[in-house]
């Protein structure tokens, strides 16, 4: 049975970068099977997808967040990162981990979950 | 404002019926992408119910069920229980977006 937990600092200065960690255990992410994706929600709010990485390192980011997101990999601990820079309090959010099973012609769905993580932007 | 449309809320009694609609357009639902089905306990991270349209994970209960047409989904709860009380979430991709894209989440009530 594959786990993920998200793990962070939890609150963030506004215009510094947050960073979270997702640690994978039941299953390699070197499996090549899937990507790993990440997705917020604010309070109170909806489901908002960030982007996904490949074991190899490939990534893709949602338009809205290309800029200041950088999705890694490290396959030696079987974990995958999340970086967002210049944060303002609009990012305050739980921040998940997922496993995404990702197909080009029926697209893909989120098959696991962590737990999730707040972090909390504010001075 | 999300490009899959979903109802704010439904409410049914014990044992009843009901259904959450899932809106898109030809860029994603109507484009042959599947739509995958959400449950989100309140304080807890969202478990997937439906995948590929009607396709239940080991462990759901026959009691959900999920169908697709044209360019809208539906989940079908039946015999509804207490223990559905939850906010369900539609999820596709869109092609136009190149994104995976969510519905705004629909909060289903047990009277």
């Amino acid at each position: 049975q594959m786990q993920l937990q998200e793990s962070s600092t939890g609150l963030v200065k506004p215009s510094e970068t947050l960073s979270l960690t997702c640690t994978v255990s039941g299953d390699s992410i070197s499996n090549g099977r899937y990507y790993w994706g990440w997705i917020r929600q604010p309070p109170g709010k909806g489901l908002e997808y960030i982007g996904k990485v490949f074991y190899s390192g490939s990534t893709y980011y949602t338009p809205s967040l290309t800029s200041r997101v950088t999705i890694s990999v490290d396959t030696s601990k079987n974990q995958f990162l999340l970086r967002l820079s210049s944060v303002t309090a609009a990012d305050t959010a739980v921040y998940y981990c997922a496993v995404l099973t990702s197909d080009s012609s029926t697209g893909g769905f989120f098959g696991s979950w962590g737990q999730g993580a707040l972090v909390i932007v504010s001075s | 404002q999300s490009v899959l449309t979903q109802p704010p809320s439904v409410s049914g009694a014990p044992g009843q019926r009901v259904t959450i609609s899932c809106t898109g357009s030809s860029s994603n639902i109507g484009t042959g992408y599947t739509v995958n089905w959400y449950q989100q306990l309140p304080g807890t991270a969202p478990k997937l119910l439906i995948h590929g349209n009607s396709n239940r994970p080991s462990g759901v209960p026959d009691r959900f069920s999920g169908s697709k047409s044209g360019t809208s989904a539906s989940l079908a709860i039946t015999g509804l229980q207490a223990e559905d009380e939850a906010d369900y979430y539609c999820q596709s991709y869109d092609t136009s977006l190149s994104d995976y894209v969510f519905g705004a989440g629909t909060k289903v009530t047990v009277l």
